[in-house]
C-alpha cells in the first residue's frame, strides 16, 4: 500500500491564482482530512469528509473548497490565492465506525503565495 | 470548543535521559488522546494513543499518562536516542470528527 499520497510536493503561486492540491489514499478509509501547518505551529483542520459525497468545514475553511466524489480522492481547491495561505498542507485519512481513530498523514505540499 | 496547550515548546536532553511533554485540554467530553511524531519534511505519524477509560499506556520506551480530572496528559520517553529527535504533537478531539492539535514540542537528543 502507498498509504496517503499528495501532489504536488511544492508549489509557488501568485496572488489571485487558483490551484488544486491532490490527495489519494489506498487504504479504503472512510474519513479524510485536510490540515494546514504554519511555521512553528500545530495543525489546523480546514475540511474533512466522513465518506464519499459528504464534506464539512473544520476550524479554518475560509478560502478553500473540497469535494469527495470517490472514497480514494479528496482534492483541496484554492480559488484566489492569498499570502495568508502560504503554509504546508497535509492530507490525512482514517477508518472509523464511531469516533476518532488513528489518522494516517501524507507527506505534505509546501505552498508559497507571493 | 477544544483548546489544547502543549509544553514545553523545545526540549533538549542528553542521550539516555528521559523526556516528558505535557498537554492540557479544555473539553471534558474528550475521550481520545493521540501523540504524533513529525520528522523533518514528513507528515506526522502516530506513536501512541490513549482512551479515557485507562490512565496509562506503555509501548516499549514510550508511555502516555492521562489525568481526566485535571484534563491533562503527558508523553514520556525513556532512554532517549538521537533518532527520537523530532517534533511531537499532542491532540484532543473537538467533536467526533475533528482533532485539535497542540503547537508542538521540538525534542533534541544530544549524543
Amino acid at each position: 500500500n502507498a498509504g496517503v499520497t499528495q501532489t504536488p510536493k511544492f508549489r509557488i503561486l501568485k496572488i489571485g491564482q487558483s490551484m488544486t492540491l491532490q490527495c489519494t489514499q489506498d487504504m479504503n478509509h472512510n474519513y479524510m482530512y485536510w490540515y494546514r501547518q504554519d511555521p512553528g505551529m500545530g495543525l489546523k483542520l480546514i475540511y474533512y469528509s466522513v465518506g464519499a459525497g459528504i464534506t464539512d468545514k473544520g476550524e479554518v475553511p475560509n478560502g478553500y473548497n473540497v469535494s469527495r466524489s470517490t472514497t480514494e480522492d479528496f482534492p483541496l481547491r484554492l480559488e484566489l490565492a492569498a499570502p495568508s495561505q502560504t503554509s504546508v498542507y497535509f492530507c490525512a485519512s482514517s477508518y472509523s465506525t464511531s469516533g476518532i481513530y488513528e489518522q494516517y498523514f501524507g507527506p505534505g505540499t509546501r505552498l508559497t503565495v507571493t | 470548543g477544544e483548546n489544547v496547550e502543549q509544553h514545553p515548546s523545545t526540549l533538549s536532553v542528553q542521550e539516555g535521559d528521559s523526556a516528558v511533554i505535557k498537554c492540557t485540554y479544555s473539553d471534558s467530553a474528550s475521550n481520545y488522546f493521540p501523540w504524533y511524531k513529525q520528522e523533518l519534511g514528513k507528515g506526522p505519524q502516530l506513536i501512541i494513543d490513549i482512551r479515557s477509560n485507562v490512565g496509562e499506556k506503555k509501548d516499549q520506551r514510550i508511555a502516555v499518562t492521562l489525568n481526566k480530572t485535571a484534563k491533562h496528559f503527558s508523553l514520556h520517553i525513556t532512554e532517549t536516542q538521537p533518532e527520537d529527535s523530532a517534533v511531537y504533537f499532542c491532540a484532543a478531539p473537538y467533536n467526533n470528527n475533528d482533532m485539535r492539535f497542540g503547537a508542538g514540542t521540538r525534542l533534541t537528543v544530544k549524543p
